[in-house]
């Protein structure tokens, strides 16, 4: 069965650090890969999406970037991080439909 | 306009009690469509697919209006166990869009 692996859980980082957070799906291959961001109190905003190796899509401008290197593993990352960064993000795959998360992770910028 | 608009509650109702939410969405070119549960501080799950025919699985029935852009969701006997955020979804084009989702308290 497929498994998607999401670390760390939680985070607290100071404003100006930098930030990587790393995802990993096990049991299927060329799986479609996102990146969302669930503020405090509010819905999930998709940051990024990718369907292949190297082949990132971003939805919104901000100081967050992904990476794609494996087939099976998406990096959100940030050189340096805002006050504003903070916010729970989930990793989700996808075989097409419908979408399946990772536990998340709760970051808090100070 | 929001690709996926749903009413953000709170619904509170007692257990027992049969309660309703609804889901519209904007581009008729969407092909698939979910409900998600959200806990607490936890990611979301999916709770169910929507399909043009309407589904059911125990407690819970899901109904698509493609006409009427429109999704439901009923759930029938409430336990206190179904509190929680239900998010309504709306794929298309290797995207999901989500509602701001529908909060869910059941009282005892």
């Amino acid at each position: 069965s497929q498994t998607i692996h999401q670390w760390p859980a939680t985070l607290v980082q100071p404003v100006g650090s930098p930030l990587s957070l790393e995802c990993t799906v096990e049991g299927t291959s060329n799986p479609n890969l996102y990146w969302y961001r669930q503020a405090a109190g509010r819905g999930l905003q998709l940051l990024f999406y990718s369907v292949g190796i190297g082949q990132i899509s971003s939805e919104v401008p901000q100081n967050l970037s992904a990476s794609r290197p494996q087939d099976r593993q998406f990096i959100l990352s940030s050189k340096k991080l805002l006050l504003s960064d903070s916010g729970f993000y989930l990793c989700a795959w996808s075989p097409g439909s419908p979408l399946h998360f990772g536990n998340g992770t709760r970051l808090t910028v100070t | 306009r929001k690709e996926v608009e749903q009413d953000p509650g709170p619904f509170n109702v007692p257990e027992g009690a049969t309660v309703a939410f609804n889901c519209t969405y904007s581009n008729s070119a969407s092909q698939s469509f979910f409900w998600y549960r959200q806990d607490c501080r936890k990611e979301p799950k999916l709770l169910m697919s929507v399909y043009s025919s309407g589904n059911e699985d125990g407690r819970f029935t899901a109904q698509l209006n493609r006409a009427s852009q429109y999704i439901s969701l009923l759930i029938r006997d409430s336990k206190l166990s179904d509190s929680a955020t239900y998010l309504c979804v709306a794929y298309r084009g290797n995207q999901f869009y989500f509602g701001t989702g529908t909060s869910l308290t059941v009282i005892p």
